[in-house]
């Protein structure tokens, strides 16, 4: 059974940072592309990050390009995502999912003064 | 940016009455190798987003027959033949298209009349 597990979650003030990792399990992890989907308290779901099988490629969406930096470490099965400069806009659930079919139970950043 | 939009937002149904929601493109969907990369997923309350369908049509494990997706180019529809309880929840399309960028719907609530 594929297994995503979420950590790192948390309050965090403006201008802040904060690390989300995700380790997987039940499925051969280095395979996978793997991406990083956001959703804003009562909103819709946001793609966030995308990395490559072997972590040579990544892409972000406009709105954390600069500020988010997801990576792997295909050894320990995980994969993280690492906000800087975080605001209030960043304040959502995050999710891991391989590949946009399996998902984490996701964790919420809240970014609040 | 390819923009998605799904209707309706709102969709109140019946106890095994059939339920039906768009979703429109903004670009056609039509990836240079034939494929057309428009998945639907299913967010029920309180739980992580589960993919339904993907490239269009194609049920993923375990999703109830009753569940089906149509389309093509630009116009795509996911079908429910006959609504049950545990389908209550928020319908999402996403296009994967036009990679590295991924674009989900607004989402489409359906609740039980």
């Amino acid at each position: 059974e594929v297994q995503l597990v979420q950590s790192g979650g948390g309050l965090v003030q403006p201008g802040g940072s904060l690390r989300l990792s995700c380790v997987g399990s039940g499925f051969t992890f280095r395979s996978y592309w793997m991406h990083w989907v956001r959703q804003a308290p009562g909103k819709g779901l946001v793609w966030v990050s995308r990395i490559n099988s072997d972590g040579s490629t990544t892409t972000y969406a406009d709105s954390v390009k600069g500020r988010f930096t997801i990576s792997r470490d295909n050894a320990k099965n995980s994969l993280h995502l690492q906000m800087n400069s975080l605001g209030a806009e960043d304040t959502a659930v995050y999710y891991c999912t391989r590949d946009l079919v399996d998902w984490g139970q996701g964790t919420l950043v809240t970014v609040s003064s | 940016d390819v923009v998605l939009i799904q209707s309706p937002l709102s969709l109140p149904v019946t106890l095994g009455q059939p339920a039906s929601i768009s979703c429109r493109s903004s670009q056609s969907l039509v990836y240079s190798d034939g494929n057309t990369f428009l998945n639907w997923f299913q967010q029920r309350p309180g739980q992580s987003p589960r993919r339904l369908i993907y490239k269009v049509s194609n049920r993923d494990s375990g999703v109830p027959d009753r569940f089906s997706g149509s389309g093509s180019g630009t116009d795509f529809t996911l079908r429910i033949s006959r609504v049950e309880a545990e389908d209550v929840g928020i319908y999402y399309c996403m296009q994967g298209t036009h990679w590295p960028l991924y674009t989900f719907g607004q989402g489409t609530k359906l609740e039980i009349k």
